[in-house]
């Protein structure tokens, strides 16, 4: 079974502090992605990557980086968190040679930012 | 751009059937996915369509007609289990590697 695990579920940060999301797969998995839940607005794309170093921006990547140093980790940095920034946030991890629409979801992590 | 259109709420009864559409507008569509998610949990990948049909997996079923950028996943002898939301997502040309999800349905299954 693939697992996608996410390094914390629920975080609670201050306003302006940088924050770290890490996400880690065990399947080898070229691609991961990373999202925002917010109710009414589904899952929006902040960014992905299709291989180790490599990222693309998603829909919605203002206010966040990512880093790709190893094929089964994959973070989302949040330079200076602000409030719009509480949401849900999940990783996601793809083989790039499968069912290129058949996504394996973490857990999600709640943050919040006051 | 892309946009997808779903209904935000379904409400039907244990042991019924329940249909839940999905509308979209892409250029260079390649399929539609389906993905469930439970209050709290991850979102799941459920089925996935390319082609024009039906595909029949166990009590649901996906279909897609690309000629009407339309597709829905058909749920049968619901279950309290399947109260979950329901998420239709494409992949196209301007995704590439990714999937551009809808806003979900919300799926309420009472006895």
């Amino acid at each position: 079974d693939v697992k996608v695990t996410q390094s914390s579920r629920y975080l609670v940060k201050r306003t302006g502090e940088k924050v770290f999301l890490e996400c880690v797969q065990d399947m080898d998995h070229e691609n991961m992605f990373w999202y925002r839940q917010d109710p009414g607005l589904g899952l929006r794309l902040i960014y992905f990557s299709y291989d180790v170093k490599m990222k693309e921006k998603g829909d919605i990547p203002e206010g966040y980086s990512v880093s790709r140093e190893k094929k089964e980790r994959f973070s989302l940095i949040l330079e200076s968190a602000s409030t719009n920034q509480t949401s849900m946030y999940l990783c996601a991890s793809r083989n790039s040679q499968g069912q290129l629409s058949e996504q394996y979801f973490g857990p999600g992590t709640r943050l919040t930012v006051t | 751009g892309q946009s997808l259109e779903q209904p935000s709420e379904v409400t039907a009864v244990e042991g019924a059937i329940v249909q839940i559409n999905c509308t979209y507008q892409t250029s260079g569509f390649y399929g539609l996915s389906w993905y469930q998610q439970h209050d709290g949990g991850a979102p799941t990948f459920l089925s996935y369509n390319a082609l024009d049909g039906l595909e029949e997996t166990g009590r649901f079923s996906s279909f897609l007609s690309r000629s009407d950028s339309y597709g829905y996943l058909l749920l049968q002898e619901l279950q309290m289990k399947d109260s979950a939301s329901y998420f239709c997502a494409v992949r196209d040309q301007n995704s590439g590697y990714a999937l551009n999800f809808g806003k979900g349905t919300s799926l309420l299954v009472t006895p």
